[in-house]
């Protein structure tokens, strides 16, 4: 069973907060990933790291923004939520970048 | 740009009812295809990796196939535990990440 950690599994917020979302992996991979996922729809990577230090943008533009501060540790925040921003969050990661990946349980995000 | 799509959207079997899942694709240089169960409000769990054209992977009842152009999942005798929607991704050469199909959702009667 892979060994990554998301928290809140479930928030409510009011517009205009700011938000962190927690991932933690203890399988010591080097890349890690969000993904964005709507109900019933397809799963959109809005940001990657290869590593400490290293983040990038995914192919869903997305307000939020990312740190690597340690390899284990990948956190997503929104510094101004708004209720377009409901969504389902989902962080992974992988040992490398054409092995499989490992997902987190998801954070259901809902901006009131 | 690479591209996936699953097909059915949605597929209702009754429990014993063999059936297959398709994913046809279109990548530059296929890397790696992937296939993931996802249960409702969870996140993705892998289940296979198939790398190359003739390549086949078994779990129980489970079973992935690869060609050049697109991957089956064939599920036998399926129960309705493997209720659930089934994801496919590939990874190519033109990017580093993973590109998600819009998946297949089983339901499985008993």
């Amino acid at each position: 069973e892979a060994d990554i950690y998301q928290t809140p599994r479930y928030l409510v917020i009011g517009t205009g907060k700011k938000i962190t979302l927690e991932c933690s992996q203890t399988m010591g991979h080097d890349k890690m990933y969000w993904y964005q996922q709507d109900p019933g729809m397809e799963l959109h990577l809005i940001h990657y790291s290869y590593g400490v230090n290293s983040t990038e943008k995914g192919d869903l533009s997305s307000e939020s923004t990312v740190s690597r501060i340690r390899t284990e540790h990948f956190p997503l925040t929104l510094e101004s939520a708004r209720p377009s921003h409901t969504s389902q969050y989902l962080c992974a990661s992988s040992e490398w970048l054409n092995s499989e990946a490992f997902f987190g349980q998801g954070t259901r995000l809902t901006v009131v | 740009e690479d591209q996936v799509t699953q097909s059915p959207e949605a597929l209702r079997l009754q429990e014993g009812e063999s059936s297959s899942l398709n994913c046809s694709y279109t990548v530059s240089g296929l890397r790696g295809l992937f296939w993931y169960r996802q249960d409702p409000g969870k996140g993705p769990e892998f289940l296979f990796t198939l790398y190359s054209a003739g390549e086949e992977k078994e779990k129980e009842r489970l079973k992935a196939t690869l060609t050049k152009k697109e991957s089956f999942l064939h599920i036998t005798a399926p129960k309705p535990e493997d209720s659930a929607t089934y994801l496919c991704a590939v990874q190519g050469d033109a990017g580093n990440m993973l590109t998600f199909g819009g998946g297949t959702r089983l339901m499985v009667k008993p």
